[in-house]
């Protein structure tokens, strides 16, 4: 079957640091992956999304950038965060369906 | 998420049917979703709907979708206290993967 990480669950950033979060999927190969995030008390806002390795399309300009180094890793990233950075970041996967599955998410906390 | 909208809360009694309505923009549409978004959690799916069928019934979830008003619903009968949650309908825009939310509905059941 197939699952779906990330990692950290939860993290507290200073403003202008760098960031790092990951995504693996395991039990399927070349997966579309996205990365989303979820402001407090807003919806979900799609940031990118990959349908292969090396492939990546914003979705939004902003601060943030993404990178997909292996068929199945994910890695959403920041030179500096901002304030507006805070929130809950979500990876989803999907593959040759309209259905997305999501991981448990990760809440960015910028300080 | 700002072309889904959803009414932010709703709150039921233990027992009764809670109805979560979504309005959306996008006639072409293919696929439309409910999602469920637990407490600190990712978002699990729940059902889904294709463009061209009006109804789709799953054990206490029904969906109705009216594509003249662009208008989904998500009616949950016998609602419970496992069933407090996030709501979020969502659509498949064209032939590709990227949803679109909406902001949620927080539904609230009080025994």
């Amino acid at each position: 079957s197939q699952t779906i990480h990330q990692w950290p669950a939860t993290l507290v950033q200073p403003v202008g640091s760098p960031l790092s979060l990951e995504c693996t999927v395991e039990g399927t190969s070349n997966p579309n992956l996205y990365w989303y995030r979820q402001a407090a008390g807003r919806g979900l806002q799609l940031l990118f999304y990959s349908v292969g390795i090396g492939q990546i399309s914003s979705e939004v300009p902003q601060n943030l950038s993404a990178s997909r180094p292996q068929d199945r890793q994910f890695i959403l990233s920041s030179k500096k965060l901002l304030l507006s950075d805070s929130g809950f970041y979500l990876c989803a996967w999907s593959i040759q369906s309209y259905e997305q599955y999501f991981g448990p998410g990760t809440r960015l906390t910028v300080t | 998420g700002e072309d889904v909208e959803q009414s932010l809360f709703l709150s039921v009694r233990e027992g009764d049917s809670s109805v979560i309505n979504c309005t959306y923009t996008d006639s072409s549409s293919t696929y439309l979703y409910w999602y469920k978004q637990e407490p600190g959690a990712g978002l699990q799916l729940l059902t889904y709907i294709f463009s061209n069928m009006d109804m789709k019934q799953d054990q206490r979830l029904t969906v109705l979708l009216n594509k003249k008003d662009k208008h989904l619903s998500l009616r949950i009968a016998d609602t419970q206290t496992g069933d407090s949650a996030i709501y979020f309908c969502a659509e498949s825009r064209g032939n590709t993967d990227k949803l679109i939310f909406g902001t949620g509905t927080r539904l609230q059941v009080f025994p």
